[in-house]
């Protein structure tokens, strides 16, 4: 079975930074691109940015240049999403996602999700 | 960034209703528009990308349709399992965005 296993809550203080791990089985991790979605509690959904598994580029949302990377490691098939400078703002759950509708190809249609990192940002 | 307005925003709706949800683009976005069906503790389920091709395994009742700024999920037969949060994203110009939501409870 596909998936997308993310890595446990956490908790951070203001001005910490967080890193979350997704690690894909049972499918060739190379052939689709990993996205970032996050969801503040009680609202919508954020796109946060994207790596190419193959060359590992990425692209983020403006909103977050400066503090996000989002970076992999293909002998574990990995995925990693890091975001500095935290405030409360960046309590959400953060979600992995495969864009899963074609092979090595950027289409935005995310079919397998993790189930979801929370981080909570409090002092 | 563009922007995504669906409405209604909540809808209550009984068993073989016919339900249309709309979501409206602050610019032409071709026909880069997906849908997903949301319910609480759980991740966004894919239903519908490039506006109307249905995702494997999606049930038919569900259909998308659309382009430029306005596109429309209808789903024709409601099931009991269909209750949940319905989002509209759009592809076209990175930052990728999505809609606010529309809420399906059944009366």
């Amino acid at each position: 079975q596909i998936r997308l296993l993310q890595s446990g809550a956490d908790i951070k203080n203001p001005g910490a930074s967080m890193k979350v791990s997704c690690k894909a089985s049972e499918y060739t991790f190379t052939g689709y691109y990993i996205h970032w979605v996050r969801q503040a509690p009680g609202q919508g959904l954020e796109w946060m940015g994207w790596i190419n598994p193959v060359s590992g580029d990425t692209e983020y949302s403006q909103k977050f240049q400066g503090r996000v990377t989002v970076t992999m490691d293909m002998s574990i098939t990995t995925v990693y999403l890091e975001l500095s400078r935290l405030t409360s703002d960046d309590t959400a759950i953060y979600y992995c996602a495969r864009d899963g509708v074609e092979w090595q190809r950027l289409r935005w249609a995310l079919d397998v999700w993790g189930r979801g990192t929370t981080v909570t940002v409090s002092s | 960034d563009i922007q995504l307005t669906q409405s209604p925003s909540s809808l209550s709706a009984s068993v073989g209703d016919r339900v249309t949800i709309t979501c409206q683009a602050s610019h032409d976005i071709n026909y880069s528009l997906i849908w997903y069906k949301q319910i609480p503790g759980k991740p966004p389920k894919l239903l519908i990308y490039d506006a109307s091709n249905l995702e494997v395994a999606v049930p038919s009742r569900f259909s998308g349709s659309g382009s430029g700024t306005h596109f429309t999920l209808t789903i024709n037969g409601l099931q009991p399992e269909d209750f949940g949060t319905y989002y509209c994203q759009q592809y076209n110009t990175v930052p990728s965005t999505f809609g606010q939501g529309t809420r399906l409870d059944f009366k």
